[in-house]
């Protein structure tokens, strides 16, 4: 089993929807949790970064973050076209290194 | 300002043929680290660099790989003898100790590496 894992996609909504994104991981260590997006033939980009439990907001984002169910979640509110991309779950401990979900493919649909 | 920088951008190897893979980093930034992203999956770590000390090699697959980093800016990732399983896009980032979150690591748009 994966340390990371990550609600199997792709997931369509239509424009204006709230989306909901689901990772879960099982390695104590990690304290920071972030989420990537990844546009097609792009490098990762970051999009939220917190540490510890709690939640985080950003615009239209919202990051949660429950570490004793070791469980993150970004949340999309008013989600637009433009959003479409692949979204990463990541976390790190103090090493340093990333360990990354699966990603999940988002389509909004106008 | 310039970002994280990769070439080449596509890479198209016979089996068993040697590849170099180059990434510049954004200026001043300590931290290097390379990632490999197969299809539909996530990045996963390979190594990762502080100037030129390479800290960790833990997710090299195999001895065919290698990661260099001589003067602490530009690096190269090495892949002798490539094989099919090699094939993946190859993803290098860059980290500052005094970015905005200390973990924040800063990606280039990857090299994807077809190994026919």
């Amino acid at each position: 089993q994966k340390e990371v894992e990550q609600d199997p996609g792709p997931l369509s909504v239509p424009e204006g929807a709230i989306v909901s994104l689901n990772c879960t991981y099982s390695n104590s260590a990690f304290q920071y949790f972030m989420w990537y997006r990844q546009y097609s033939r792009k490098g990762p980009e970051l999009l939220m970064y917190t540490y510890s439990s709690g939640n985080k907001e950003d615009g239209r984002f919202t990051a949660q973050v429950d570490k004793s169910s070791k469980y993150i979640s970004l949340f999309i509110r008013d989600s637009q076209p433009s959003d479409s991309a692949t979204y990463l779950c990541a976390m790190t401990g103090a090493n340093s290194k990333l360990t990354f979900g699966k990603g999940i493919t988002l389509s909004v649909r106008p | 300002g310039a970002g994280v920088s990769q070439s080449p951008r596509y890479k198209v190897a016979k089996r068993g043929q040697d590849v170099a893979l180059r990434c510049d980093p954004i200026s001043g930034h300590v931290s290097l680290f390379w990632y490999q992203q197969a299809l539909g999956q996530g990045p996963e770590f390979l190594t990762y660099f502080q100037n030129e000390a390479q800290l960790d090699k833990s997710g090299l697959p195999s001895d065919r790989f290698f990661a260099e980093r001589p003067e602490g800016s530009v690096s190269t990732l090495k892949i002798q003898r490539t094989q099919q399983e090699d094939s993946a896009v190859y993803l290098c980032a860059s980290r500052s100790l005094s970015g905005r979150g200390v973990h924040e690591q800063f990606f280039g748009p990857g090299t994807r590496l077809t190994v026919l």
